[in-house]
């Protein structure tokens, strides 16, 4: 079966750093990608990685290694706002979506 | 602005009563997807039209329906609620199906059924 895992919830402080990983198992690959979901809202597009590597977004960074299955999203300087579910989908090789069920992230000032 | 249009954005139906969501889109995309998502769970999709060509999920119940009359909306029928069918339903769009085509959402529609 097609497996996507990602913590259920992190807690950070404000102003700090935090790193929300992702392992997936699926058939084929064709990208990942991480989406922000704040609680009652729809999930808004973050960032995509097709090829290993980091790739940086403002405070936002998205990393990924396709030979261990693994991402993570890298958050900076952390502010209120940023607490929401992080949700990690990745295409396999049908080109469909396979959702992780989300990291939700509190905040703490 | 371009943007995922999605009434209402709660809805409260009756045990076994059919109730119909509606999304439109000004992206102008080829995609349309209806997601399922239960609180703190994975959105589940229930099925996606390329254009008019319907595709649907083996595990999305009949009691799911879908209809795209033209390229600008999509509707998702619930022919018989149940309990289980409560909800946030999200629809979304992407330009194309594969590749790193992004997929975007609009504001969903909560549906509570009593």
């Amino acid at each position: 079966g097609q497996n996507i895992d990602q913590p259920t919830e992190m807690t950070a402080t404000e102003g700090a750093i935090v790193q929300i990983n992702c392992t997936y198992q699926t058939s084929g690959f064709n990208g990942l990608f991480w989406y922000q979901q704040h609680a009652g809202e729809a999930p808004t597009f973050l960032s995509y990685n097709v090829l290993d590597g980091l790739e940086e977004k403002g405070r936002f960074s998205s990393f990924l290694s396709r030979s261990k299955g693994y991402s993570y999203l890298l958050l900076k300087e952390l502010q209120m706002k940023d607490s929401a579910s992080y949700l990690c989908a990745v295409r396999d090789s049908n080109y469909q979506l396979i959702w992780g069920a989300g990291t939700k992230l509190i905040i703490k000032p | 602005d371009a943007m995922v249009i999605q009434n209402p954005r709660y809805q409260v139906t009756q045990f076994g009563k059919p109730v119909t969501l509606s999304c439109s889109q000004t992206l102008n995309h080829n995609v349309m997807y209806w997601y399922q998502q239960k609180s703190s769970q994975a959105p589940k999709l229930l099925f996606h039209y390329y254009d008019k060509d319907f595709n649907n999920e083996a595990d999305t119940p009949d009691n799911f329906q879908s209809r795209r009359p033209n390229t600008s909306f999509c509707f998702l029928d619930i022919r018989s609620p149940g309990l289980g069918d409560a909800a946030m339903y999200l629809c979304a769009t992407s330009r194309e199906a594969g590749g790193g085509e992004t997929q975007y959402f609009g504001p969903g529609t909560r549906l509570l059924v009593l």
